[in-house]
């Protein structure tokens, strides 16, 4: 069975630049997670969705970033216009069940954002 | 708020030794606590969990941790340490009801021969 999986691996924008993270999660998983890690910071949380729904996204830190799961399958998070600040990896997670608390999540490799 | 401190950013240990993993939390009621591994290349990987009962909780690949309330504390420990535990490893913690998980800063493990 394939495990979370994201796209790209890496990517190098210039400042103002758009870039699109994708992530697919493991089939049949309803609930998805995006975190994100800055340089020597801790991982925190972005947003989660059930299906198509936003649960929750009070991490999302401004309206620079976009985050969708048309259909309830894959997702993508947009930030647009890159800033300096953006640069990080972003962990892409799905869970049978919402929330760590009631089941496991299983984290993808991460996109690594590098904003010049 | 609740947060997590794991005070070691990096530690090196020989092949063989015993390892310890230091994570303190900060939070009102006992919360969830979690330990994730990120080795090179791959995603997080859940480690071990405690959720409520046997304060001493084995997980994958030999590891365990073990909650102590009086100390907020949950480290993470490993008997004898192979060269294929060079990572990163991440102490995280929720609170029940709340989907939301709060990782520490993370410390990496380097292993020598």
């Amino acid at each position: 069975e394939a495990g979370v999986t994201q796209f790209p691996s890496h990517s190098v924008i210039e400042k103002g630049q758009t870039v699109t993270l994708r992530c697919d999660p493991i089939s049949g998983h309803d609930n998805l997670y995006w975190y994100r890690r800055v340089m020597g910071k801790e991982i925190k949380f972005l947003l989660h969705f059930v299906k198509e729904s936003k649960q929750d996204e009070s991490g999302m830190p401004n309206n620079r970033f976009l985050a969708e799961r048309t259909g309830g399958t894959y997702s993508t998070l947009k930030v647009q216009p890159a800033e300096l600040e953006d640069s990080g990896v972003y962990f892409c997670a799905s869970s049978l069940r919402a929330g760590p608390g009631t089941g496991e999540l299983f984290f993808g490799e991460g996109s690594r954002l590098t904003v010049l | 708020a609740q947060s997590v401190t794991q005070p070691d950013i990096h530690i090196t240990v020989s092949e063989g030794a015993s390892l310890e993993l230091r994570c303190n939390y900060s939070y009102g009621a006992t919360p969830y606590l979690f330990w994730y591994v990120q080795s090179p290349g791959q995603g997080l990987q859940l480690l071990l969990k405690y959720f409520s009962g046997d304060t001493l909780v084995q997980g994958i690949k030999g590891f365990e941790a073990e909650f102590k309330r009086s100390q907020s504390s949950f480290n993470l420990r490993k008997p004898s340490v192979h060269w294929s535990d060079a990572a990163e490893y991440f102490c995280a913690v929720v609170n029940f009801g709340n989907e939301k998980l709060t990782f520490g800063t993370g410390t990496r493990l380097t292993i020598i021969p």
